[in-house]
C-alpha cells in the first residue's frame, strides 16, 4: 500500500499567520492517465470529512482561497494563507492513484 | 442539494453481522463511483470499499476482503454494505463518500463489543 506521511503532527498557529502542511508519498501519484490524485481533506471537530482540495492544486467549490494546494510525484503541500479561526480541525491528505487508496495519518492545526 | 445520509450502525458482539445503507439524493446516482470510508474513535481516516457506478466492478481494503460486500440499487439510489464476521477493530464510524471525496454522508457508528 501507498503510505501517506504527513507532517507536522501538530500545528499551533497564530490567527492570520500563514500555515503550511507536508505530506509525502512513498510511491509517485502520477496515475497512467498523467493526472496525481493527491486529494487534501479537512474534517472539523465533530463533522464529516470536507474535501479542500483535488488533483493537487484544483479548490472545490466554495473553498476560501486561502487554501492552496501545490506539489508533484511524491512531495506535496497544503498551504493556508492566513489562517482564521474556522479552520481549526485535522487536516488529511489522501491519494487516488493506487488502490487502496490511503490517508495520511493527519495534521491537528489550533489556535496559538 | 447533495445529500448522502447513512443508516444501520449500531452495538453488535464479535462474529455478527450488520448491513449498513447510504441513501443518495440530489444527483445521478447511478453516475457516480461510491466507497465507504471508516474512522475509528479517534483515529484517522480509512478507506474500505469502492463500487463502480453500475456495480460491476468493486475494491476492498485487505483488512476487509473476504467479510465485507459493497453493493448498490441504482433504482433506490442506495449505497449498502454488508458486513460478516465482525471485529473489535471494525469498531468505527462510516461513511459513505461520492468519486474521490467529494461529498460525505454524516457517518454511522458501528460499534463491535462483547
Amino acid at each position: 500500500d501507498v503510505v501517506m506521511t504527513q507532517s507536522p503532527l501538530s500545528l499551533p498557529v497564530t490567527l492570520g499567520q500563514p500555515a503550511s502542511i507536508s505530506c509525502r508519498s512513498s510511491q509517485s501519484l502520477v496515475y497512467s492517465d498523467g493526472n496525481t490524485y493527491l486529494n487534501w481533506f479537512q474534517q472539523r471537530p465533530g463533522q464529516s470529512p470536507r474535501r479542500l482540495i483535488y488533483k493537487v492544486s484544483n479548490r472545490d467549490s466554495g473553498v476560501p482561497d486561502r487554501f492552496s494546494g501545490s506539489g508533484s510525484g511524491t512531495d506535496f503541500t497544503l498551504k493556508i494563507s492566513r489562517v482564521e479561526a474556522e479552520d481549526v480541525g485535522v487536516y488529511y491528505c489522501m491519494q487516488g492513484t493506487h488502490w487502496p487508496f490511503t490517508f495520511g495519518g493527519g495534521t491537528k492545526v489550533e489556535i496559538k | 442539494e447533495v445529500q448522502l445520509v447513512e443508516s444501520g450502525g449500531g452495538l453488535v458482539q464479535p462474529g455478527e453481522s450488520l448491513r449498513l445503507s447510504c441513501e443518495a439524493s440530489g444527483f445521478t446516482f447511478s453516475s457516480y463511483l461510491m466507497n465507504w470510508v471508516r474512522q475509528a474513535p479517534g483515529k484517522g481516516l480509512v478507506w474500505v470499499s469502492r463500487i463502480n457506478s453500475d456495480g460491476s466492478s468493486t475494491s476492498y481494503a485487505d483488512s476487509v476482503k473476504g467479510r465485507f460486500t459493497i453493493s448498490r440499487d441504482n433504482a433506490k439510489n442506495t449505497l449498502y454494505l454488508q458486513m460478516n464476521s465482525l471485529r473489535a477493530e471494525d469498531t468505527a464510524v462510516y461513511y459513505c463518500a461520492r468519486g474521490l471525496g467529494i461529498w460525505w454522508g454524516q457517518g454511522t457508528l458501528v460499534t463491535v463489543s462483547s
